[in-house]
């Protein structure tokens, strides 16, 4: 079956740095993505791994490792409207033939 | 370039009534995923769309819940009849071919009273 687990809720202070962990179980591996949402609206897209390593894009970073089943959102310099759920999701086959499979969801609440 | 546009955003209906959803996703985009978001948790895959064909249906109740896409542009979500269990987020998203991200609508919130 498929499995993602990450942790329900997290909290931080404005400024600091969180870093959000993701776990997963997929009968199949094509790439790991990392997606915003804030309350009522629609997931954006964050960040995408499909090698091993880390990927940094300005303040956030992402963290794969295949052979761990394991990646982590990493967030510098938190602001406060960073304050949203995170979601985690693999595919698990080729593009453009494979929906994602998402987590639950991280909700962060950055306070000052 | 234009996003993924859904209608309508928020719907309340009585169980048992019919509803139905509409997404018209960024032109060009071959696949077209139907998501539901139950508050508190992820995104879980009901429909997908390659063209105007259906990829995976697995996951859709299809005693009560039907899909098309005719011209393999727009789509169309429809629950009939609603349950309380149905309340959530619809969303739809879409993907061009061999493309890497998704691109997600700003949802349909459906309640069920």
């Amino acid at each position: 079956g498929q499995n993602i687990d990450q942790p329900t809720e997290m909290t931080a202070t404005e400024g600091a740095i969180v870093q959000i962990n993701c776990t997963y179980q997929t009968s199949g591996f094509n790439g790991l993505f990392w997606y915003q949402q804030h309350a009522g609206e629609a997931p954006t897209f964050l960040s995408y791994n499909v090698l091993d390593g880390l990927e940094e894009k300005g303040r956030f970073s992402s963290f794969l490792s295949r052979s761990k089943g394991y990646s982590y959102l990493l967030l510098k310099e938190l602001q406060m409207k960073d304050s949203a759920s995170y979601l985690c999701a693999v595919r698990d086959g080729t593009p453009g033939n494979t929906p994602l499979v998402f987590g639950k969801g991280t909700r962060l609440s950055v306070i000052a | 370039e234009a996003g993924v546009a859904q209608s309508p955003r928020y719907k309340i209906i009585e169980k048992r009534q019919s509803v139905a959803f509409w997404c018209n996703p960024i032109s060009g985009h071959a696949t077209l995923y139907w998501y539901q978001q139950i508050l508190g948790q992820g995104p879980k895959l009901l429909i997908q769309f390659q063209n105007n064909g259906v990829v995976d249906d697995s996951q859709l109740p299809k005693d009560r819940f039907s899909a098309e896409r005719l011209k393999g542009v727009d789509s169309t979500l429809k629950i009939q009849p609603a349950k309380l269990e149905d309340s959530a987020v619809y969303l739809c998203a879409s993907l061009r071919w061999r493309g890497r991200k998704q691109y997600f609508g700003p949802g349909t919130r459906l309640t069920v009273t």
